[in-house]
């Protein structure tokens, strides 16, 4: 039974590139969310995507966008990389949508995004 | 928005010695999750608390939920090397607007001293 994937494992890019990374729920999970870990920091939540669409969001600007896909997998994208992007990205998949954050997240190895 | 804020952010205790993190919510929570990362891993769930006042165990660990649901904690009797981690808190509860997320606390790193 695989548990959530994630890829790339690491990405460098420059300021004002765009990003695009992607993540496979665990067995039987239909949903997905999104998380941005700074270093020392504990995980930020950006978005949760249900049935391809996006459920709830953070506190993150319009940079940051996403979709899922009707295998349940889901991108993150992020548009004008600033410094400040630069993080550990993580995915976790979980079940139950609309209450899906009542429920125990599965979360994916993250891909270390280093923006220069 | 809510915010969630665990202390202490750094513990070194000897191997043998008990181990607690505190967790405080600013607003009223649906639930409350714990979650343990070890050092280059990534989060792993340990444990749920929905009922005000709830206590649960997982062998060496404690966890309880305050009675108003704003506050939490994880106690290790006997820390042992494998312990080594940091344990995160994650409330549920709503973010205004009829929007809910789940909102981490900045962790409570532990090391063990053999």
């Amino acid at each position: 039974d695989a548990g959530v994937t994630q890829s790339p494992t690491h990405l460098i890019k420059t300021r004002g590139q765009q990003v695009t990374l992607r993540c496979s729920p665990k067995s039987g999970h239909d949903t997905v969310s999104w998380y941005q870990q700074a270093l020392g920091q504990g995980p930020q939540f950006i978005f949760q995507y249900y049935e391809e669409e996006e459920r709830q969001r953070g506190n993150f600007p319009d940079r940051f966008s996403g979709h899922q896909f009707p295998n349940y997998s889901s991108e993150l994208n992020v548009n004008a990389l600033l410094l400040g992007d630069s993080a550990l990205y993580l995915c976790a998949s979980s079940l139950a949508p609309g209450l899906a954050l009542y429920n125990e997240q599965f979360f994916g190895p993250g891909t270390r995004l280093t923006v220069l | 928005g809510q915010q969630v804020m665990q202390i202490p952010q750094y513990q070194h205790v000897q191997e043998g010695e008990d181990f607690t993190t505190y967790c405080n919510s600013s607003t009223t929570l649906s639930n409350i999750q714990w979650y343990k990362q070890r050092p280059g891993g990534h989060p792993v769930f340990l444990i749920q608390l929905v009922k005000s006042g709830e206590v649960k165990k997982q062998k060496r660990l404690t966890f309880q939920f305050g009675e108003a649901k704003k506050n939490s904690s994880l106690h290790i009797t006997a820390t042992q090397t494998t312990d080594v981690g940091t344990y995160f808190c994650a409330g549920f509860g709503s973010s205004g607007a009829g929007s809910y997320q789940l909102t981490f606390g900045k962790g409570t790193k532990l090391s063990v001293i053999p």
